[in-house]
């Protein structure tokens, strides 16, 4: 079974929209949980981290996380084309830090 | 502010030939990581170390080594390089996972591997 899982899409909304991204993951001990975007090309680089059930914001990027469910999601509200990127769930049970395969957003102008 | 720093960023391998992918930190982080991403694909774990001296497998190790003897470097050793290993590598390091404290990851820019 793999340890994190994601719908690897390809996901496509129009400009202004909310777009919304899911992870689920195996281990139900993980306690933090991390969203990374990925432009082609690049490396991954950090959006946002959630440990605690319910949701966390920071600015056009919520969080939601339930450990009950073992799932983690991203909404990205009023997505522009420069959100059009890979998106990366993270769980790191112990001393591992293990992905999921990306979700590809693309947001149509 | 360097961070993760790897070398080199692009190389293509002759089948059966053998390189080292340098990386290193200055942030001081403890933990360490190699992955490699296939296109179109995730990041798989290769190796990781949690300080000088430990090392140990992650999701796809073989075909690699690593080594770290000192807390700044950890590299990534391709012995008898394959096709399959063709892919982008990336080094990474971290403080440590401690939950609350959102100790993420920081990348290196990657390593474009090409074996022919």
């Amino acid at each position: 079974q793999k340890e994190v899982e994601q719908n690897s899409g390809p996901l496509s909304v129009p400009e202004g929209a909310i777009a919304s991204l899911n992870c689920t993951y195996s281990d139900r001990g993980s306690q933090s949980f991390f969203w990374y975007r990925q432009y082609s090309g690049k490396s991954p680089e950090l959006i946002m981290f959630i440990y605690s059930n319910g949701d966390k914001e920071d600015g056009r990027f919520t969080a939601q996380l339930n450990k009950a469910s073992q799932y983690v999601s991203l909404l990205i509200r009023d997505s522009q084309p420069s959100d059009s990127a890979t998106y990366l769930c993270a769980v790191p049970p112990g001393n591992q830090f293990y992905f999921g395969t990306g979700t590809s957003l693309t947001v149509i102008p | 502010n360097a961070g993760v720093t790897q070398t080199p960023k692009f190389r293509i391998l002759k089948i059966g030939q053998s390189m080292t992918l340098q990386c290193t930190q200055d942030m001081n982080h403890n933990y360490m990581y190699w992955y490699r991403q296939d296109p179109g694909m995730g990041l798989k774990l290769i190796y990781y170390s949690v300080g000088a001296g430990i090392t140990d497998k992650g999701e796809v190790p073989n075909g690699y080594n690593v080594s770290r003897s000192t807390t700044e470097d950890f590299p990534l050793r391709l012995e008898l390089a394959a096709p399959s290993q063709t892919s982008v590598y990336f080094c990474a390091s971290s403080y440590s996972q401690g939950p609350e404290s959102g100790n993420t990851i920081y990348f290196g820019e990657g390593s474009w591997l090409t074996v022919v």
